[in-house]
């Protein structure tokens, strides 16, 4: 069965600084992982995927993730923090490949100050 | 090209009442999925359509149904609303159901009192 555990329901960081989402895994088969983002009174964007082909991942407005199986982990980055970057985000797995099919983590709220 | 539409953006019904919810995907996607989500439990599964047929059912009770038509729109309905049925509900849409990008909807923030 396949999970996903999201370390920090919060997290704030100085604008400027780096962003580190925390996000492990738990699956029986090659996982598909993604991160998603959520602003207020929105529904869900897509940051990035991974879908075993390259381990470090580039995503959209400058996220990163790297995939690393010994730690069963797909931890979020991002060098430098911007205001526009405050919003809840979501790692996720595939349940059998499906992408309709999502198993989400509770969700860790960043705010960035300024 | 017009994104995931959901309507309606907010509804309040009272307990025992009966709720239908409605989807429109991207135009050209024929894959519909539809999440529940919750300050408690946060993002779950409800179900997943691929031209009209049932892919995917979460772990709901049988209260929760949905359909997907010809053209690719989606209902979901829940009957004999409970308080704990009070959430956003998600709709996301995608070319298929493998490998492809989700988009997703601004949701309709049900409320039961």
């Amino acid at each position: 069965a396949q999970s996903v555990t999201q370390l920090g329901s919060h997290v704030s960081v100085s604008e400027g600084a780096l962003v580190l989402l925390r996000c492990n895994y738990s699956s029986s088969v090659p996982p598909y992982l993604f991160w998603y983002v959520q602003y207020p009174n929105q529904g869900l964007q897509l940051l990035l995927k991974y879908t075993s082909a390259a381990t470090l991942v580039k995503g959209i407005n400058g996220f990163e993730a790297e995939f690393k199986k010994s730690e069963t982990s797909f931890h979020l980055t991002k060098p430098s923090a911007h205001m526009s970057d405050a919003a809840e985000y979501f790692c996720a797995v595939t349940r059998g490949g499906s992408q309709g099919n999502l198993i989400f983590g509770k969700g860790t709220k960043l705010s960035v100050k300024p | 090209k017009a994104g995931v539409t959901q309507t309606p953006r907010y509804l309040i019904k009272t307990r025992g009442q009966q709720v239908t919810l409605s989807c429109s995907p991207i135009s050209g996607h024929r894959s519909v999925s539809w999440y529940q989500q919750t300050p408690g439990q946060g993002l779950q599964f409800l179900f997943e359509y691929f031209s009209e047929t049932q892919r995917n059912k979460g772990n709901f009770p049988g209260r929760f149904s949905g359909r997907q038509f010809s053209n690719s729109r989606s209902e979901m309905n829940v009957s004999t609303l409970e308080l704990g049925d009070s959430a956003l509900y998600l709709c996301a849409s995608s070319l298929s159901t493998y490998n492809e990008k989700l988009f997703f909807g601004s949701g309709t923030q049900l409320s039961v009192l």
